[in-house]
């Protein structure tokens, strides 16, 4: 099947830094990317989407100017936690969804990074 | 009102038993359903996907959709302590360009 491929998978950084994680489809082309989190026992909310070339749309109550989103190419979406702070610590999970068949039988996930910030 | 709703669990099921999960949700104008078993600490994989009402099968897995009662559920028959998990139901918005995530249901199968 696709892969999806997500780094770092864990990232453990200081308030106030930014954070950058990377989304990338290694077999197929992804106009559409998707950002997730998951803070603990709960489920995933979309934050936002990205598709290339253009500006991300973003979920309501998600901070734009906080979550930069970058789609430059068919293969690579990155997500940018500036100014990061203790309550920005959680889960975050890529989705691309490649052509063909039904939406969700398409869309496929990255493995997820953890972020924890101190 | 949440727009996709599952009981949180845990959900008990010893092995070899029948688990059943159930999933509601609220735009009546969702076409597509989607199942989805998420290990702790991991990225969510997808099990089954239902479009239709009735049943699908596929496996030991049962996707079940009545869209007149906006219910959507999954059986897992036989159930084995790998199966323990949380299950995420996911919903296509009408618009059919995201999916909507119920909270999940933890499934505890015990040996």
């Amino acid at each position: 099947g696709a892969v999806v491929s997500q780094h770092p998978s864990r990232v453990i950084c200081k308030s106030g830094t930014s954070v950058k994680i990377e989304c990338r489809s290694l077999d197929f082309q992804a106009t559409t990317m998707f950002w997730y989190r998951q803070f603990p026992k709960q489920s995933l909310m979309l934050m936002a989407t990205s598709n290339e070339g253009s500006k991300a749309t973003y979920e309501q109550g998600v901070e734009k100017d906080k979550f930069l989103i970058n789609h430059a190419s068919l293969t690579l979406s990155t997500l940018t936690v500036t100014s990061a702070h203790p309550e920005d610590s959680s889960f975050y999970i890529c989705s691309a969804r490649g052509g063909g068949g039904g939406f969700g039988e398409k869309l496929f996930f990255g493995s997820g990074t953890q972020l924890s910030v101190l | 009102q949440k727009e996709v709703e599952q009981n949180s669990g845990p959900l008990s099921v010893p092995e070899g038993a029948i688990a059943s999960l159930n999933c509601t949700y609220s735009d009546r104008g969702s076409q597509s359903f989607f199942w989805y078993r998420q290990y702790s600490g991991k990225s969510p994989e997808l099990i089954m996907f239902i479009y239709s009402n009735g049943d699908k099968e596929d496996g030991r897995f049962t996707a079940q959709l009545n869209k007149a009662s906006q219910y959507v559920s999954l059986l897992i028959r036989d159930s084995q302590p790998s199966d323990s998990a949380t299950y995420l139901c996911a919903v296509n918005s009408a618009a059919g360009n995201k999916l909507t995530f119920g909270g999940g249901t933890r499934v505890l199968v015990k040996p």
